[in-house]
C-alpha cells in the first residue's frame, strides 16, 4: 500500500519565479493538505482540498494556490517567489475516518 | 486562536534514560492531540494520538495521556534508545485529525549511547 507521495524530492527557483508541487495521497484517502514547514519550525497550514475545492485555508497569501485532480492528487502552485518561501514543503492525506499521514516533503530553495 | 506550546530544546538524553516532553495547548473547541516525530531528511510520522479526555496514546513505548484539566499531552517513554533521536511534534486538530493540524515548534532529542 503506497503511502503519500511527492515530487519533486528537491527544487530550486529564484525570485519571482513560480512552482508547481505535486502530491499523490495515500490509498482510499480523499482529502489533501498542504503545510510549510520553514527550517527549524512546525509545519505551518497551507490549506486543504476536498472533493476538488478549497475547504479550509490558513494564514497564507494568494500567491499560494492549489488544485485537486478528480483522483484525489493535488498541486500547490506559488507564485512570485521571495526568498521566505524556501522552506519543506509536506503534502498530506486524510480521510472522514483517518488521522492525516505525510509525505517525504519537497524541499524548495529560492535564490 | 489554537495554538499548541512545546517544551524548548534541544534535549540530549542518555541511553536508556527516561524522557518527557511537555506540550500544552490552547483550543476554542474539544481537539484532538498528537504527537509526529521527523527524522532527519524525513517527513512527518504519527507517532501517537488521543482524541478525547483522559485517553492514553501509545505507540512504540511511547506514551502521552490527554489532561483537559491542565490542558497538556506530555510525551513520556521509560527508556529511550538511540534510534529516538529525531525531532518530536505536538500538535491539535479539530476534527479527529481530518481538519488542519496546529503544530508546535518541535523538541530535537539526541540520545548518546
Amino acid at each position: 500500500d503506497a503511502g503519500v507521495t511527492q515530487s519533486p524530492t528537491h527544487l530550486i527557483k529564484t525570485r519571482g519565479q513560480q512552482v508547481t508541487l505535486r502530491c499523490s495521497p495515500k490509498s482510499g484517502h480523499d482529502t489533501v493538505s498542504w503545510y510549510q514547514q520553514a527550517l527549524g519550525q512546525g509545519p505551518q497550514f497551507i490549506f486543504q482540498y476536498y472533493e476538488e475545492e478549497e475547504r479550509q485555508r490558513g494564514n497564507f497569501p494568494d500567491r499560494f494556490s492549489g488544485h485537486q485532480f478528480p483522483n484525489y492528487s493535488s498541486e500547490l502552485n506559488v507564485n512570485a517567489l521571495l526568498l521566505g518561501d524556501s522552506a519543506l514543503y509536506l503534502c498530506a492525506s486524510s480521510d472522514r475516518t483517518d488521522t492525516q499521514y505525510f509525505g517525504p516533503g519537497t524541499r524548495l530553495t529560492v535564490l | 486562536g489554537d495554538s499548541v506550546t512545546q517544551m524548548e530544546g534541544p534535549v540530549t538524553l542518555s541511553e536508556e534514560a527516561f524522557l518527557t516532553i511537555n506540550c500544552t495547548y490552547t483550543a476554542t473547541g474539544y481537539p484532538s492531540l498528537f504527537w509526529y516525530v521527523q527524522y532527519p531528511g524525513e517527513g512527518l510520522q504519527l507517532l501517537l494520538k488521543a482524541t478525547k479526555a483522559d485517553d492514553k496514546g501509545s505507540n512504540k513505548g511511547f506514551e502521552a495521556t490527554y489532561r483537559k484539566e491542565t490542558t497538556s499531552f506530555h510525551l513520556e517513554k521509560g527508556s529511550v534508545q538511540v534510534s529516538d533521536s529525531a525531532v518530536y511534534f505536538c500538535a491539535l486538530s479539530l476534527d479527529f485529525g481530518n481538519e488542519k493540524l496546529t503544530f508546535g515548534t518541535g523538541t530535537r532529542l539526541t540520545i548518546i549511547p
